[in-house]
């Protein structure tokens, strides 16, 4: 079975530039997280959709970031004018809302099944 | 307040060894659940390991078993007979489903080094 795939896996840009990250979630799955990941914060939550619908975007630094989810398939993840600080690795996971997890708990354990990741380089 | 707490940035274990690593967390939410992430040097995150609040009984996944004290708000992650391959980075993380999030919050992690 697939998982959640993402592209590009390695970006270099210059500071300026658009830049846009994009996702396809495990088939199935109809709640998608963005995450972004630092040496200096660590794991932090972007952006969250349930249904394609954004939950939560407290997480977007500022307006240079945008997210979208056009349908249960895809979603991509924008930023411009790109920033050298903008510089990380950026994930995507996707779970189910219903259902149980690979731990066969009959709640939701919530698990997320992440991508391998997009490496961007801002110069 | 950080809602998850891994206080040790680096670990190092024999070969053959177990380790624990620790994390505490922080919620007022009954309900809620603890995961344990692993991720190798390629940068992949892969989920290892499951825990709920009113689990009765300590989860076990094979080599990983997570040590939970409720009332001392701790989850820490046993891993017996150490490989090389268990080299990575561990998070520890949980989601509170009373609230209603649907997040998972990650602690900041601890870099595990096995030793031949």
């Amino acid at each position: 079975d697939a998982g959640v795939i993402q592209s590009p896996r390695h970006e270099v840009t210059e500071m300026g530039q658009e830049v846009t990250l994009r996702c396809k979630p495990i088939s199935g799955h109809n709640s998608l997280f963005w995450y972004r990941q630092t040496m200096m914060r660590g794991l932090e939550l972007l952006i969250y959709f349930n249904n394609n619908v954004p939950i939560d975007d407290s997480g977007m630094p500022e307006d240079r970031f945008s997210a979208k989810m056009p349908n249960a398939s895809f979603s991509t993840l924008k930023i411009q004018p790109s920033e050298p600080r903008d510089s990380a690795v950026y994930f995507c996971a996707s779970r189910s809302l219903s259902g149980t997890g690979t731990s066969g708990s009959t709640l939701n354990t919530g698990e997320l099944f992440f991508g391998e990741g997009s490496r961007l380089t801002v110069l | 307040a950080q809602k998850i707490t891994q206080t040790q940035p680096g670990m190092f274990v024999q070969e053959k060894e177990a380790v624990t690593l620790d994390c505490t967390y922080d919620t007022s939410d009954p309900s809620y659940g603890l995961f344990w992430y692993k991720q190798p040097s390629s940068g992949e995150m892969i989920f290892l390991i499951y825990q709920g609040s009113y689990d009765q009984q300590n989860a076990t996944e094979g080599r990983y078993s997570l040590n939970f004290q409720k009332a001392r708000k701790s989850a820490n992650l046993v891993i017996s007979a150490s490989q090389l391959g268990d080299s990575a980075m561990y998070f520890c993380a949980m989601r509170e489903f009373d609230a209603g999030a649907n997040n998972l919050f990650f602690g900041t992690g601890t870099r595990l080094t096995v030793i031949p």
